[in-house]
C-alpha cells in the first residue's frame, strides 16, 4: 500500500518571493507522482507529473518538482509566485500497475500575498 | 477544461435517502474512475470502470456502486446515505494507461 505526507497544510507567501511544497511517500513498489492544484470550487487540474527518466519535472504555470528516491520525496517548487497561484495542491502516488488509482496527500493551501 | 463534466454541480439529500451522480467522460476515454474528498482531506479513491466492468476498488462500503455505459459515461450511486457522505465527489477518465482528467465535482451535502 502507498500513502503520501504533504508536509505543510498551509504555506504563506508573499508574491514574487520562491515557493516550496514539500511530499514524501511511502511505498514497497515504484511509483508514478504527480501534482495537482485545486481552485477554489473547481476540479484537479495536472500541474506536472514524474514517470521515469529525468528527476526534474517541469509543469505548467512555471512549476517545477524534482523526484528523490533516496529521500521518497517529490517536492514542488516555483521560483517566482504570483498572487493568481493561491490554490490547494495536491501530491499524488500511483503504482506501475495501478492504472490510474491515485493515492492522495491531504493537501497544502498555498497563499500568495501582495 | 478538460473535457469531463459532472451533474449535477450541487445536490442536498437527507440521511438514508439515495442519490446518482454522473459523468461525462472526455471523448476516447474508455477508463473512469471516482473519488471522494471530504472538506479539508485530499481525494481518496472510490472505484473504476473500464469498459463497463469494475477495475478495482477503494476501502469503500458496497453502498456505493456505479456504472459504466456503452458510451462510457458513468454514474455513482450512494444507498442509505450518511452524514459523512458529505463530500465533493469526483470523476476523472483516461485512455488505458494515460493521464487522468478530472471533471468539476459534484457537492453532495447530507443532512
Amino acid at each position: 500500500a502507498q500513502s503520501v505526507t504533504q508536509l505543510d497544510s498551509q504555506v504563506p507567501v508573499f508574491e514574487e518571493a520562491p515557493v516550496e511544497l514539500r511530499c514524501n511517500y511511502s511505498s514497497s513498489v515504484s511509483v508514478y507522482l504527480f501534482w495537482y492544484v485545486q481552485y477554489p470550487n473547481q476540479g484537479l487540474q495536472l500541474l506536472l507529473k514524474y514517470l521515469s527518466g529525468s528527476t526534474l519535472v517541469k509543469g505548467i504555470n512555471g512549476f517545477e518538482a524534482e523526484f528523490n528516491k533516496s529521500q521518497t520525496s517529490f517536492h514542488l517548487r516555483k521560483p517566482s509566485v504570483h498572487i493568481s497561484d493561491t490554490a490547494e495542491y495536491f501530491c499524488a502516488v500511483d503504482n506501475l500497475s495501478g492504472g490510474n488509482k491515485l493515492v492522495f496527500g491531504a493537501g497544502t493551501i498555498l497563499r500568495v500575498k501582495s | 477544461e478538460t473535457g469531463v463534466t459532472q451533474s449535477p454541480t450541487h445536490l442536498i439529500k437527507t440521511r438514508g435517502q439515495q442519490v446518482t451522480l454522473r459523468c461525462s467522460s472526455q471523448s476516447g476515454h474508455n477508463t473512469v474512475s471516482w473519488y471522494q474528498q471530504a472538506l479539508g482531506q485530499g481525494p481518496q479513491f472510490i472505484f473504476q470502470y473500464y469498459r463497463e466492468e469494475e477495475n478495482g476498488r477503494g476501502n469503500f462500503p458496497p453502498r456505493f456502486s456505479g456504472l459504466q455505459f456503452p458510451n462510457y459515461s458513468s454514474e455513482l450511486n450512494v444507498n442509505a446515505l450518511e452524514l459523512d457522505d458529505s463530500a465533493l465527489y469526483l470523476c476523472a477518465s483516461s485512455a488505458p494507461a494515460d493521464t487522468q482528467y478530472f471533471g468539476p465535482g459534484t457537492r453532495l451535502t447530507v443532512l
